[in-house]
C-alpha cells in the first residue's frame, strides 16, 4: 500500500537550532516530492519540488533532500517565523496526478 | 491578482441541510481539486475533475457533490448524508500532472 509518513510528528526548537524534518514513504514509480509549509487557518504554500533521488533544492532557511525511501527537510538556523506545519506528498505511478499527503510536522521555533 | 479563490471563509450547516463551498481560480488551471482536512490528519482526497464537465471520486466523496461546468469554478457542495461535516476544506488546482498542486485559502465549515 502507497504511504507517506512524517516524523517527528511536532518539533520545538530554540532559535538558531538546526534541525530535520523527515518523510518516508512506500509508493510505486515516485512521479514527484513535494513539500509545503501550512499556516493556521491557512492552505498550504508550495515550497519545493523533488523528482529523482540525490536532488536537492534550497530557499532561505530551508534545504529539501530526496533518496529513494525518504526527504529530508533541513532548517538552519530557524526564526521564529519558520513556526508552521509542514507537509509532504508524492505523486506515484497510475495515481493520475493526485497526491497522497503525510500528517505534517508542526514546528515551533522559541525566541 | 491570479490564484485561487475560497469563499466563504467560515461557514455554519444546520441538520439536514445541504451547503455549497466556492472555489474560483484565475490560474487558467485544468485540474481542481477538493480535499478535506481533519486535525492530526493527512489531507483526503473528496472529488477531482481534470477537465471541464467530467470529475472523479477520491478517497471520501461519499456525502458529497461536485459540478465543473466553467474551467475558472468547482464548488462543492456537502449534503445532508454527510454524517461529520465539520473540519477544514481545501480546493487546489494544478495545470498539469506530477506538478505541484496550489491551494486557496480554505473554508471552515462548523455545525450549528
Amino acid at each position: 500500500e502507497d504511504q507517506v509518513t512524517q516524523s517527528p510528528e511536532a518539533l520545538r526548537l530554540q532559535e538558531g537550532e538546526s534541525s530535520s524534518l523527515n518523510c518516508s514513504y512506500t509508493v510505486s514509480g515516485l512521479r514527484g516530492l513535494f513539500w509545503y509549509r501550512q499556516d493556521p487557518g491557512k492552505g498550504p504554500e508550495f515550497l519545493f519540488t523533488l523528482y529523482s533521488a540525490g536532488e536537492e533544492k534550497e530557499k532561505e532557511r530551508l534545504k529539501a533532500t530526496l533518496t529513494k525511501k525518504e526527504s529530508f527537510l533541513h532548517i538552519t538556523a530557524p526564526k521564529p517565523e519558520d513556526s508552521a506545519t509542514y507537509l509532504c506528498a508524492l505523486g506515484y505511478g497510475g495515481s493520475q496526478g493526485n497526491l497522497i499527503f503525510g500528517k505534517g510536522t508542526k514546528l515551533s521555533v522559541k525566541p | 491578482d491570479g490564484g485561487i479563490t475560497q469563499s466563504p471563509k467560515y461557514l455554519f450547516r444546520k441538520e439536514g441541510q445541504n451547503v455549497t463551498l466556492s472555489c474560483e481560480q484565475n490560474l487558467n488551471h485544468d485540474a481542481m481539486y477538493w480535499y478535506r482536512q481533519d486535525p492530526g490528519q493527512g489531507l483526503r482526497l473528496i472529488y477531482y475533475s481534470q477537465i471541464v464537465n467530467d470529475f472523479q471520486k477520491g478517497d471520501i466523496a461519499e456525502g458529497y457533490s461536485v459540478s465543473r461546468e466553467k474551467k475558472e469554478s468547482f464548488p462543492l457542495t456537502v449534503t445532508s448524508a454527510q454524517k461529520n461535516p465539520t473540519a477544514f476544506y481545501l480546493c487546489a488546482t494544478t495545470d498539469r500532472v506530477n506538478q505541484p498542486q496550489h491551494f486557496g485559502d480554505g473554508t471552515r465549515l462548523s455545525i450549528l
